[in-house]
């Protein structure tokens, strides 16, 4: 069964600081990683993607991918009260399909 | 470019009713996927579509069908509706070469 694993949370981080999120995943041969933002009662919002290892910057948000890790994470800096949701990790396994993680709850704390 | 769309916004349905949704995908894209998310709960999946055939299903009952259209639109059927089928349905389109999904605005259904 393959799985992407993510802390529920919720994960409170004070206004200005860097908001961490983890995700790790178990199929070895994922290719591609998303980081997507669902607000309460909204539908999910992609807002990062990674193919290769490293890091990727997007404004205030920083997708690292670790694949001899597994892991995938997505810090955002200067978090804002309005950065408070649930972050959703995805891996695209080799069928074509988004394998989700179940989400963190992250809460901006002004 | 127009996102992907959902039709309705709200749908309520006595139990034992059936429920029909609909999702038209972002343009160019042959893929579309069809998501349950009950209230405070992760996204489960459904139903997968691409260029018109049932690519695969998630772990619901045969009561939760759907099709797809040559225009690659599709919709969602859900038959002889329970109370535990209130949730928000998403669907996601896709063009599946890189994997990433855009989602439209989702359905909220309330069996009652």
């Amino acid at each position: 069964q393959k799985e992407v694993e993510q802390n529920s949370g919720p994960l409170s981080v004070p206004e200005g600081a860097i908001a961490s999120l983890n995700c790790t995943y178990s199929d070895r041969g994922s290719q591609s990683f998303f980081w997507y933002r669902q607000y309460s009662g909204k539908s999910p919002e992609l807002i990062m993607f990674i193919y290769s290892n490293g890091d990727k910057e997007d404004g205030r948000f920083t997708a690292q991918l670790n694949k001899a890790s597994q892991y995938v994470s997505l810090l955002i800096r200067d978090s804002q009260p309005s950065d408070s949701a649930t972050y959703l990790c995805a891996v695209h396994g080799s069928n074509y399909q988004l394998i989700w993680g179940a989400g963190t709850k992250l809460i901006i704390k002004p | 470019e127009a996102g992907v769309t959902q039709s309705p916004t709200h749908l309520i349905k006595p139990r034992g009713q059936q429920a029909t949704l609909r999702c038209s995908p972002i343009s160019g894209h042959t893929s579309v996927y069809w998501y349950q998310q009950a209230l405070g709960l992760g996204l489960q999946f459904l139903l997968w579509y691409d260029e018109g055939e049932e690519r695969n299903r998630g772990n619901f009952p045969p009561r939760f069908s759907g099709r797809q259209f040559p225009n690659y639109s599709s919709e969602l059927n859900v038959n002889a509706l329970e109370l535990e089928d209130s949730a928000l349905y998403l669907c996601a389109s896709s063009s599946h070469r890189r994997g990433e999904q855009y989602f439209g605005p989702g359905t909220r259904l309330t069996v009652t």
